[in-house]
């Protein structure tokens, strides 16, 4: 089965820019997750999406961050405007949620990996 | 909040040595403890998991221990190969239901000199 997309796999930006992310999660999961991944450190939850609805929001900087789910399927997640700290890889997750039981695997795409100049 | 802490932060082993990376929780609710595998420039991948009603869980050459009263659990590689050289994170979660959060470690990297 085709795993988790994400695009673009490399993005470089100047502070102050927008930037834009895309996942197309494994048809049929109905949980996707953004992940920030700072170099040296584990992916920090940002935003858990069930099918279109949040979840949990509680680690996005709202000022700044915002992401949509629209129809249930593919997610984008957006900074504007970037901050140098925010340079990182954003990982996008995916699980079946509550259809696959409570034990349910997170499969991760690629990752983009942000530089903010 | 949950907070799961690794140490230390690199590990070096020789090929064909055991190796064991291990992880404290704070949250005594934690009932879910998997171990991703991150490979340089690549996602991370489950390679095990361990639920808090088994102390502990084996696949070939990788196992898990948990200890509930400690907050601990751990990683154990036996007969390590050097494509076993990789980051390591452990990760913990409340699973009241699908939308509790995964809380992950810093990472340890493993690397295991042929």
């Amino acid at each position: 089965e085709a795993g988790v997309a994400q695009s673009p796999r490399y993005k470089i930006i100047e502070k102050r820019q927008s930037v834009a992310f895309w996942c197309n999660p494994i048809s049929g999961h109905a949980t996707l997750y953004w992940y920030q991944q700072i170099l040296g450190q584990g992916p920090k939850l940002l935003i858990q999406f069930q099918n279109n609805g949040v979840v949990d929001d509680s680690q996005l900087p709202k000022d700044r961050f915002s992401a949509e789910r629209l129809k249930g399927v593919d997610s984008t997640l957006k900074i504007q405007p970037a901050k140098l700290e925010d340079s990182a890889v954003y990982l996008c997750a995916s699980s079946l949620g509550l259809a696959g039981g409570p034990w349910n695997e997170q499969f991760f795409g690629p990752g983009t990996r942000l530089t903010v100049l | 909040g949950e907070n799961v802490e690794q140490h230390p932060s690199t590990l070096s082993v020789q090929e064909g040595d055991s190796a064991v990376i291990k992880c404290t929780y704070s949250d005594s609710a934690s009932n879910y403890f998997p171990w991703y595998k991150q490979e340089l420039g690549k996602r991370p991948q489950l390679i095990i998991d361990i639920r808090s009603n088994v102390g502990e869980k084996k696949d070939q050459r990788i196992a898990v221990t948990l200890n509930k009263t400690a907050k601990h659990f751990s990683l154990h590689i036996t007969e390590t190969q050097p494509e076993d050289s990789a980051v390591y994170f452990c990760a913990a979660r409340n699973y009241t239901g699908a939308n509790s959060k995964l809380t992950f470690g810093k990472g340890i990297t493993l690397s295991v000199r042929p």
